[in-house]
Order: structure tokens, then C-alpha cells, then sequence
């Protein structure tokens, strides 16, 4: 299995777009989630996918964020309209259960302008 | 809810030194506890997993160990080398299936 991907690896974009960071599991995994790293915060979860199923939205900022995964093999982190300090980096992860090794994607860089 | 702390947040050791890193965490209802390596700029890469039945695991150099009930993990690093210069970050899995991460320790080690 070629791991965890998340594309694009680095976005810049202006105050005010939209972003949307994509991720795509391990196959047969059925946990995601989505992180967001700063050097202030750290590792930050902002939510997690259980069998497709968003379990816990705590950790999403504000509302300008949203999360989907519409199938077990794909999701995706978007946010409208983006600000500067959302800039961090995004890290997706997937599990297969609760007991057994997380892994992560290399992450998503993005710098909003 | 859970909080996970790492102390220390750094630490700086010549080649060859045995290194004890720590991580303790505030609800010991957990399913297990993950040991992650991080490089500059990259993703994070797992090193040992122990299960809340467990009470140590280990990888070549690398021995985690778990106390539940006191809410603690250890990381120990045998004979270190400058190859090991990273941040390791600890995460425990709650038992309502987060994955939960501490602050983490950069760690140089010198020649």
C-alpha cells in the first residue's frame, strides 16, 4: 500500500479563497483523521471519521471549516473563506480500529496571503 | 478531558548516551499509546504502539513503556546517534477512539 496521501503537498492562496485539502486512507482503514500543526499549538485534532461517520467535530475552529469523507477511500478538509492564520500544516491519518497503529500522510503545507 | 504532556520539551545529548523521554496523560481510560518520530518538515513516522494491556514494547534501540494507572509512558533510547535527532511525539487513543498527541521533545544528538 502506497500509505496515506494528501494532495497538494503545498497550497498558497489568497485571503478569502477557498481551500480544499484532499486525503485518501489506507485501503481497508476505517478511522480518519484530520490534524492541524502549528508551532504555537502543536498537533491540534480537528476532527475523526468512523466508518465514513464525522464521531467528533470539537476540534474544528470555526464554522469556516468543514470536513467529508463521502467514501471510505476519500476525504477532504475544506475551508471558506480561508485567513492568514489558518496558515499551519494539515496532517490527514488513518487506523484500522482503535487498538491497532495510526498512520499519517506526509501533510499539506498552506499559507494563506 | 484528555491532556497529554512530554517533558522535556528539548533536549541536547552528545553520541552515545542512553536517553529517558516522558509523557504522562491526565485520563487512564485509553485503548493504547503511540510513540511517533517527526523529522523538519515531514510527516510523522510511528516507532511503537502499546496496548493498555501492556506494559512495555520494543524496537531495536527503541523501549516504550505504560503505566496506566499513573498515567505514564516512557521512551527510551539506548546508545543514541545523531541520527536520532528528531521531535518524538506521544498519543494516546481514548477510549471514544481519538487519537490525542503531546506537546513533544525535540531531541539533537551531537557527535
Amino acid at each position: 500500500d502506497a500509505g496515506v496521501i494528501q494532495s497538494p503537498r503545498h497550497e498558497v492562496t489568497e485571503m478569502g479563497q477557498e481551500v480544499t485539502l484532499r486525503c485518501k486512507p489506507i485501503s481497508g482503514h476505517n478511522s480518519l483523521f484530520w490534524y492541524r500543526q502549528t508551532m504555537m499549538r502543536g498537533l491540534e485534532l480537528l476532527i475523526y471519521f468512523n466508518n465514513n461517520v464525522p464521531i467528533d467535530d470539537s476540534g474544528m475552529p470555526e464554522d469556516r471549516f468543514s470536513a467529508k469523507m463521502p467514501n471510505a477511500s476519500f476525504s477532504t478538509l475544506k475551508i471558506q473563506p480561508s485567513e492568514p492564520r489558518d496558515s499551519a500544516v494539515y496532517f490527514c491519518a488513518s487506523s484500522l480500529g482503535g487498538s491497532v497503529e495510526a498512520f499519517f500522510g506526509q501533510g499539506t503545507r498552506l499559507t494563506v496571503v | 478531558k484528555q491532556e497529554v504532556t512530554q517533558i522535556p520539551a528539548a533536549l541536547s545529548v552528545p553520541e552515545g548516551e542512553n536517553l529517558v523521554l516522558n509523557c504522562s496523560f491526565t485520563d487512564s481510560a485509553i485503548y493504547n499509546l503511540q510513540w511517533f518520530r517527526q523529522d523538519p518538515g515531514k510527516g510523522l513516522t510511528s516507532l511503537l504502539l502499546i496496548q493498555s494491556s501492556q506494559r512495555e514494547q520494543t524496537s531495536g534501540r527503541l523501549n516504550a513503556s505504560l503505566d496506566k494507572s499513573s498515567g505514564r509512558s516512557t521512551l527510551y533510547i539506548a546508545a543514541s546517534q545523531p541520527g536520532d535527532s528528531a521531535t518524538y511525539l506521544c498519543a494516546v487513543r481514548t477510549n471514544t477512539d481519538k487519537l490525542i498527541f503531546g506537546t513533544g521533545t525535540r531531541l539533537q544528538v551531537f557527535p
